[in-house]
C-alpha cells in the first residue's frame, strides 16, 4: 500500500479556496486516489476518489498529475463548518475488500 | 450513500471486564468489514480485518485474543475488548464497502468511545 505525505495542518478563513497537496510517490498502478473528512469523535467521511486528471463533485475538486504521484483536494469558498482533517489516502478498488492506511491527516482550521 | 451503524457510541466499563461494539450495515450486506482504533490527535489506526463467516485477520500487534471479532452474518461484525484495561481507552471506528454499488468508497461507523476505568 503506498505511503502519503500530506502537511499536518493548515490554516485558512471563511470564503476562501484552500487546497490540500498529498504526495504518493509509490502509488501503484490499479491504485484510487480517495480523500476522506474527520470530525472531532465521528468516523471518517467520504469526500471524492478519482483516478487520474480531475473530478468534481458538489464539494470538492481532486487533481492528479499525469504521474499520479501526487493529488490536490480543492475545497472551494470554505466555511467554519468545513474545520476537520483531512485525509489522503491511496489503495485499490474498495469493493475488492481493499483496507485503508490512514497517514498523519491535515487539520485545517477555518477562522472567521 | 450506504450506512454503517455502531453500538454504543459511548462506553465506559470498569478495568477487567469485557466490552462488546456492534458494527452494521444497515441497507447493504459487507462480506468484510474493518475495525480501526483512533487515539487521540492521532490518525486511524487498522486493527482488523472481519472475514464473515470465517477468521478475522489481524494486523501486526493487534492482539486477537484481546480484541475478539465476530462476523456471523452479512450485516453485522462485533468487535469485544476483553478485559479491558485504561490503555484500552480509544476510539473505535469500523467501515464496509458496499459490493453491490457502483460506488468504490468506504463507509465508517460514526464510532465508539471507549473509556476505561
Amino acid at each position: 500500500l503506498a505511503k502519503t505525505t500530506q502537511p499536518i495542518s493548515m490554516d485558512s478563513y471563511e470564503g476562501q479556496e484552500v487546497n490540500i497537496t498529498c504526495s504518493h510517490n509509490n502509488i501503484a498502478t490499479n491504485d484510487y486516489i480517495t480523500w476522506y473528512q474527520q470530525f472531532p469523535s465521528q468516523g471518517p467521511r467520504f469526500i471524492i476518489q478519482g483516478y487520474k486528471t480531475k473530478v468534481t463533485n458538489e464539494v470538492a475538486s481532486l487533481f492528479i498529475p499525469a504521474d499520479r504521484k501526487s493529488s490536490t483536494l480543492s475545497l472551494p469558498r470554505v466555511s467554519l463548518s468545513d474545520t476537520a482533517v483531512y485525509y489522503c489516502l491511496v489503495g485499490e478498488d474498495y469493493n475488492q475488500g481493499g483496507k485503508l492506511i490512514f497517514g498523519q491527516g491535515t487539520e485545517l482550521s477555518v477562522k472567521p | 450513500g450506504a450506512v454503517v451503524s455502531q453500538h454504543p457510541s459511548r462506553v465506559i466499563c470498569k478495568s477487567g471486564t469485557s466490552v462488546k461494539i456492534e458494527c452494521r450495515s444497515l441497507d447493504f450486506q459487507a462480506t468484510t468489514m474493518f475495525w480501526y482504533r483512533q487515539f487521540p490527535k492521532q490518525s486511524l489506526m487498522l486493527m482488523a480485518t472481519s472475514n464473515e463467516g470465517s477468521k478475522a485477520t489481524y494486523e501486526q500487534g493487534v492482539e486477537k485474543d484481546k480484541f475478539l471479532i465476530n462476523h456471523a452474518s452479512l450485516t453485522l461484525s462485533t468487535l469485544t475488548v476483553t478485559s479491558a484495561h485504561p490503555e484500552d481507552s480509544s476510539f473505535y471506528i469500523c467501515s464496509a464497502s458496499d459490493p453491490g454499488s457502483r460506488d468504490t468508497e468506504a463507509f465508517f461507523g460514526q464510532g465508539t468511545r471507549l473509556t476505561v476505568v
